[in-house]
């Protein structure tokens, strides 16, 4: 079975500060994902990653940059976290051509 | 308005009542993904169709793509209370290029016993 997982289940975060979620994948795919969830809004893509140091902004990358120096994991970094990126954060992986496959999801909140 | 839109919002079901939750595409689909996810939990994969006139299933749990590949319909047979969650369908509107999908915003099942 695939394994996609996630640091944390829950985080707090004050307003400013320099948050880190992270995600790995178990099953050599080439493709990673990061989106967030929100009432109404449903998933929006933030970044996604094709290969190892590559990237491409998805559709709401203000405010967010990544990172995947290895295969299997993929960090996304709010670089000075503000109340609006509360939010429920999920991370994906996929082999091209394929489903793709989440983790647990981490639901943030910025205070 | 959506790109893609999943209808209805919401349903309330006896326990073992059929059930069908639609997904409604703008544009022509190239790949249409069915996900399931628990209240605050991550989505799990259902099914993926590709061809229009598609159709597979899981246990209780059918899908199809219709001919002309712009709606996806997923039927439950005799619900029951495990059917209970959101499900989600991602459109892969792109020609093949299934990494950036077009997402609905869900359907919340709930089942009574």
């Amino acid at each position: 079975d695939v394994k996609v997982t996630q640091s944390s289940r829950y985080l707090v975060k004050r307003t400013g500060e320099k948050v880190f979620l992270e995600c790995v994948q178990d099953m050599d795919h080439e493709n990673m994902f990061w989106y967030r969830q929100d009432p109404g809004l449903g998933l929006r893509l933030i970044y996604f990653s094709y290969d190892v140091k590559m990237k491409e902004k998805g559709d709401i990358p203000e405010g967010y940059s990544v990172s995947r120096e290895k295969k299997e994991r993929f960090s996304l970094i709010l670089e000075s976290a503000s109340t609006n990126q509360t939010s429920m954060y999920l991370c994906a992986s996929q082999i091209q051509g394929y489903e793709q496959y989440f983790g647990p999801g981490t639901r943030l909140t910025v205070t | 308005s959506q790109e893609l839109e999943q209808s209805p919002q919401s349903l309330i079901v006896q326990e073992g009542k059929n059930l069908t939750i639609n997904c409604t595409s703008s544009k022509t689909l190239y790949g249409l993904y069915w996900y399931k996810q628990k209240y605050g939990e991550g989505l799990i994969f259902l099914m993926m169709l590709q061809k229009g006139g598609e159709e597979k299933s899981h246990e209780k749990i059918t899908a199809k793509l219709d001919e002309k590949k712009q709606q996806s319909s997923l039927h439950i047979t005799a619900s029951q209370p495990s059917h209970a969650g959101i499900y989600l369908c991602g459109a892969d509107q792109n020609a093949g290029n299934n990494r950036k999908l077009i997402w609905g915003l869900g359907t919340s099942l709930a089942v009574n016993p």
